[in-house]
């Protein structure tokens, strides 16, 4: 079984700070891959950004970067320099080869951005 | 740009109609899936299709069914809607499923069943 676990409800940054959701993930099988959406207010599911079980380097997409731990098994989303525009909801999604990469999600993190 | 597009955005039915929802992807995906999304309950699976006529349950499938009768098109069916289904609906396309395939979603249909 896969499991995803998002921690924080709610958090909140000012804005141009960096700020970071957490996501920890549970499985057996050896290859899998982790991904991150966002989801504004407006409900559209936006992919963020993509990491593989073998990738050695942390994934980074413009101000995005996953802080990908294995040994811990985390895959934390850090965004910097925060704008007003990433307040949405953070979903951490993991597809593993025994689940058909089927993607399970976390329960999501509210991010709100103060200006 | 891929496009998943779902038929509806807002509906409203009675409790035990049949509802259907349709989703419409334009890029040749193999794989499309049917999520529910409740606040603190993140994405749940309902259904997903790895090709025509083919379907496989997910997490929740209980009171829902779906049809893949065209390759660009996935139903969710509510064969008798009840008021603990009412819920926000997203569809998603992918190609073959792999390690790194993300998911394309719409943009919702959010359903109330009074």
């Amino acid at each position: 079984a896969q499991k995803i676990t998002q921690t924080q409800p709610g958090m909140f940054v000012q804005e141009k700070e960096a700020v970071t959701l957490d996501c920890t993930y549970d499985t057996s099988d050896q290859s899998y891959g982790l991904f991150w959406y966002k989801q504004p207010s407006s409900g559209e599911m936006i992919f963020l950004i993509y990491q593989g079980s073998y990738d050695e380097q942390n994934a980074t997409e413009g101000r995005y970067s996953l802080n990908f731990q294995k040994a811990r098994k985390s895959a934390n989303l850090v965004i910097s320099a925060s704008q007003l525009g990433d307040s949405a909801m953070y979903f951490c999604a993991m597809g593993t080869s025994g689940g058909s990469y089927i993607p399970t999600f976390g329960r999501g993190t509210s991010l709100i951005v103060h200006p | 740009d891929v496009k998943v597009t779902q038929s509806s955005r807002y509906l409203v039915k009675r409790t035990g109609e049949k509802v259907f929802l349709e989703c419409v992807q334009d890029m040749d995906h193999e794989n499309m899936f049917w999520y529910r999304q409740d606040p603190g309950l993140g994405l749940r699976l309902i259904y997903f299709s790895y090709d025509v006529k083919m379907k496989e349950k997910g997490d929740i499938p209980e009171g829902y069914s779906v049809s893949r009768e065209k390759k660009e098109r996935f139903s969710l069916i509510l064969e008798s809607a009840s008021t603990n289904q009412t819920s926000m609906y997203l569809c998603a396309s992918s190609p073959p499923a792999g390690e790194g395939s993300p998911l394309h979603f719409g943009n919702g249909t959010r359903l109330t069943v009074t």
